[in-house]
């Protein structure tokens, strides 16, 4: 299996300007989770899905973030309008069956989101 | 909030060295904990998924301690070596289908020559 994967890997965009990200989770897996990573907060979770379902979107900024799962296999988080302070590393990751209590989630490779 | 502590925040030991690490988070409602590794510029990922009080895991040479009741963890590595150099997250679950991961901010560990 290729792991989770992210897309764009890399994205610089002006203030104001509406951002998305991408993520395709491993086949099979039915969580997805969305973080974001910064110095100052470390490793935070934004949002969850259980089979396509947003189960906790509690660490969402605000409601300049949204986040979909149209289907098992990818997912979207979308910023309007972005700002510099969202500047950050975003992950997503997928777990097998997150109810299960041994169960681990599997990180995609990030994207550096940079914001002028 | 969840409230996880890990300390030291940063080590730095040298190659042969074994080193420990923190990890403290609330008690109640505990359900497991999780120790991811974290290289630069890497994603992370798993290392262990503890349970049980008194759990002990091992995966070559780093291992690692549970204890529920007093809500603290520790991971040991023996003999550390330069590709050790990573920062290590724990992250406890609490009990409900609909609980997540809140990870500590990390141990950044460098392992030099």
């Amino acid at each position: 299996d290729a792991g989770v994967i992210q897309s764009p890997r890399h994205e610089v965009t002006e203030m104001g300007q509406e951002v998305t990200l991408r993520c395709k989770p491993i086949s099979g897996h039915n969580s997805l989770f969305w973080y974001r990573q910064t110095m100052m907060r470390g490793l935070e979770l934004l949002i969850y899905f259980n089979n396509n379902v947003p189960i906790d979107d509690s660490g969402m900024p605000e409601d300049r973030f949204s986040a979909k799962m149209p289907n098992a296999s990818f997912s979207t988080l979308k910023i309007q309008p972005s700002e510099p302070r969202d500047s950050a590393v975003y992950f997503c990751a997928s777990s097998l069956v997150w109810v299960k209590v041994t169960d681990t989630q599997y990180f995609g490779p990030g994207t550096r989101l940079t914001v002028l | 909030i969840l409230n996880v502590e890990q300390s030291p925040q940063s080590l730095h030991v040298q190659e042969g060295d074994s080193t420990n690490f923190t990890c403290s988070f609330p008690s109640s409602n505990f359900y497991a904990l999780h120790w991811y590794r974290w290289e630069t510029a890497k994603s992370p990922e798993a290392l262990f998924v503890m349970t049980l009080n008194g759990d002990e895991k091992k995966k070559g040479r780093i291992s690692a301690t549970l204890n529920t009741k007093e809500g603290y963890s520790y991971l040991y590595i023996k003999g550390s070596q330069p590709e050790d150099s990573a920062t290590y997250l724990c992250a406890p679950k609490r009990t409900g289908t609909a609980s997540k991961l809140t990870f500590g901010t990390g141990t950044r560990l460098q392992v030099t020559l």
